[in-house]
């Protein structure tokens, strides 16, 4: 399967604890994006990288948030500090920015579950 | 930023058509989309306009109308499978960041 993977799948965690979420996209894909969805919402965009370069950042992320992308493959999405309000999915999608016939359309992956006590 | 809605659920029954109608208040447009969503899966693509009118891709159709900031997607011959939250999102300016803004979604239900 060559599709967007994430993992952890699920992760429950303590208030005050630090997570970290991988997000592998498609290979050939240079553009990665994370997302947050609660439940009943769209989701709500966080940040994007072309290559290793994070090109935006929401004002959804505070500081307690950080992602990377060294290599310009897979990306890390870290929270410090989780809070009972960082309980969300964490959705990380890809896409291949430069074709001219390209929608840009994202290739989303199942995400990750955070739960904080 | 952008304004997106869409209805929080609809039902139908299966072999049926519904339609589930998007409007959104922008400062830029630069194409909507619609993903279906099933629960605990990751949205998946269904359809793309960034001109007026009606795009159709088998039983699904789109259609978008720029200066009314409108949108339905359109499901005809309704399986089980459909059920599912349907996702209207707008791609914001400029074009070249992909970046696309959500509604919060449309759960449809299919009856039997």
């Amino acid at each position: 399967d060559t599709g967007v993977s994430q993992n952890p799948r699920h992760k429950i965690t303590k208030r005050g604890q630090n997570v970290t979420f991988r997000c592998d996209p498609i290979s050939e894909h240079n553009r990665l994006y994370w997302y947050r969805q609660t439940l009943g919402q769209g989701p709500e965009f966080l940040t994007y990288f072309q290559n290793e370069a994070q090109l935006e950042k929401s004002r959804l992320l505070s500081d307690r948030f950080s992602a990377e992308r060294p290599k310009g493959s897979f990306s890390t999405l870290e929270i410090q500090r989780t809070e009972q309000g960082d309980s969300a999915m964490y959705l990380c999608a890809s896409s291949k920015f430069g074709q001219a016939t390209n929608t840009g359309e994202l290739f989303f992956g199942e995400g990750s579950r955070l739960t904080v006590l | 930023g952008q304004n997106i809605d869409q209805p929080t659920e609809m039902t139908a029954t299966e072999g049926a058509i519904v339609q589930i109608n998007c409007t959104y208040q922008t400062s830029g447009f630069n194409g909507l989309f619609w993903y279906q969503q099933h629960a605990g899966e990751a949205p998946t693509f269904l359809s793309y306009n960034v001109l007026d009118g009606l795009e159709e891709k088998g039983r699904f159709s789109s259609f978008l109308s720029r200066s009314k900031g409108y949108s339905y997607l359109l499901l005809k011959e309704l399986q089980m499978k459909d059920s599912a939250s349907y996702l209207c999102a707008v791609r914001d300016p400029p074009s070249n960041d992909y970046k696309l803004s959500f509604g919060a979604g449309t759960t449809v239900t299919v009856r039997a």
